[in-house]
């Protein structure tokens, strides 16, 4: 079944520690996103890519950094920059080509925090 | 600039009671709208979605909404909630892929 497998599912991160997320994703789409939840301000965009080699800043990009080398892949980097990091990550994917018709795909999230 | 607001953080309802979750919409092109669903440490799920057509959806699990252009709405409703309803809904707008989504409506059903 095609989908997008985001892991690990719980993660802990040190005070100054850089940490990296996993975002795969089988469907085919050329659009993935990275977005933050934190209770009562649901969800804000980190980065998005359209393209592979190809990615831009979000709402809240500052301490977070992305790459896409492969269709499938859009791993996201927790730098030691980010003040807050403790939140629910969500990664998606789309087909932008159809204007957002088909909405979009979300893996499971992994949830960091910071200890 | 596209944007969604959904009205109220928490609803609570009786089980077998009418849910009704309210998300109105600003878009300077005609939108496309979503509802999704989240359970507890778990992504979003697509309830239903308006793009063109019929403007009285229908989802999974039970759920409808309807598009209403002159009040710029598209609530979420559902006949009899159901224990499993208790979730946290988002509503969305997509007008050109951009998709901007609401704050979201914890929902819970009691016994």
């Amino acid at each position: 079944d095609g989908g997008i497998t985001q892991s690990p599912k719980y993660l802990f991160r040190k005070e100054g520690q850089n940490v990296t997320l996993s975002c795969e994703q089988n469907l085919n789409h050329d659009a993935m996103y990275w977005y933050r939840q934190d209770p009562g301000q649901g969800l804000r965009l980190i980065y998005y890519s359209q393209i592979v080699n190809d990615f831009q800043k979000g709402d809240i990009a500052e301490g977070y950094s992305v790459s896409r080398e492969k269709k499938e892949s859009f791993p996201l980097t927790v730098t030691s920059a980010q003040k807050n990091p403790t939140a629910f990550y969500l990664c998606a994917s789309s087909i932008p080509q159809t204007g957002g018709l088909y909405g979009y795909t979300f893996g499971s999230g992994t949830r960091l925090t910071v200890v | 600039a596209q944007s969604v607001t959904q009205l109220g953080s928490h609803v609570s309802v009786s089980e077998g009671a009418l849910v009704l979750l309210r998300c109105n919409y600003s878009s300077s092109v005609p939108p496309y709208l979503f509802w999704y669903v989240q359970y507890p440490n778990q992504g979003l799920q697509l309830l239903l979605k308006y793009t063109t057509g019929a403007t009285l959806v229908k989802g999974i699990n039970g759920f409808e909404a309807e598009f209403k252009k002159s009040e710029t709405s598209f609530h979420l409703t559902k006949p009899s909630a159901h224990m499993s309803d208790a979730a946290e809904y988002f509503c969305a707008v997509s007008p050109l892929g951009d998709m901007r989504f609401g704050a979201g409506t914890r929902l819970t059903v009691k016994p």
